[in-house]
């Protein structure tokens, strides 16, 4: 059953502290999405990669932010110095380029910076 | 600068009847257009998805519209179940493979 799988799912941490979240993508995806959920702002895009390149990371605070791909199975997003206002719950999704616009989503991780 | 609206955060109806879901969009430049559904605590799953050559797409109970002129769509569900209680996300993109624009979220609420 493939899925897209996402660690951790819950993570709580002290604001200023750095916190990694890893996403393992379809195996054969040749796209990746990192989305943030929040209550005003629906599901907002903050990178993408394709082919492990990144394409677009518009929506992601540079300060703060940065999102990588070591290799095709792994895809991290990492905060450092984390903030409450980030508290927030984190999406990976993947994609094949020649299957169209359907991306698959993993379950999430729940992150709350106090 | 929301390029895609959803301006009814809820939605309530009764089992049986039609639910009509709606979204908005800005950017003429988008050609596909899809729907997800969202349980709590889950990720959001795919639905149904439209191109800008069709205006009408349909898979069982649940048909999406799209309106070119209006940048409009709207998802229907007949009839509705309590299962299919969820939130609702539309999403657009301007090329194939492309980034998807995600909305605010439409919640349903299904009652018996």
């Amino acid at each position: 059953d493939a899925r897209v799988t996402q660690t951790p799912r819950h993570k709580v941490t002290e604001m200023g502290q750095e916190v990694t979240m890893r996403c393992q993508p379809i195996l054969g995806h040749n796209t990746v999405f990192w989305y943030r959920q929040t209550m005003m702002q629906g599901l907002e895009l903050l990178a993408y990669f394709r082919n492990r390149a990144p394409l677009d990371d518009s929506g992601m605070p540079k300060d703060r932010f940065s999102a990588e791909m070591p290799d095709a199975t792994l895809a991290t997003l990492k905060i450092q110095p984390s903030e409450p206002r980030d508290s927030a719950v984190y999406f990976c999704a993947s994609g094949l380029l020649s299957s169209g616009n359907t991306i698959y989503f993993g379950e999430g991780s729940w992150l709350t910076v106090v | 600068d929301q390029q895609v609206k959803q301006n009814s955060p809820s939605l309530s109806v009764q089992e049986g009847r039609i639910s009509i879901l709606n979204c908005d969009y800005t950017n003429s430049m988008f050609d596909y257009f899809l729907w997800y559904k969202k349980y709590p605590a889950e990720g959001p799953t795919f639905l149904i998805s439209i191109s800008s050559i069709k205006d009408k797409n349909e898979d069982g109970r649940f048909t999406v519209f799209l309106n070119k002129s209006a940048k409009h769509l709207s998802l229907h569900i007949v009839p509705s179940q309590p299962g299919d209680s969820a939130v609702y996300f539309c999403a657009a993109s301007d090329l194939p493979g492309g980034k998807l624009i995600f909305g605010q979220g439409t919640e349903l609420s299904v009652k018996p």
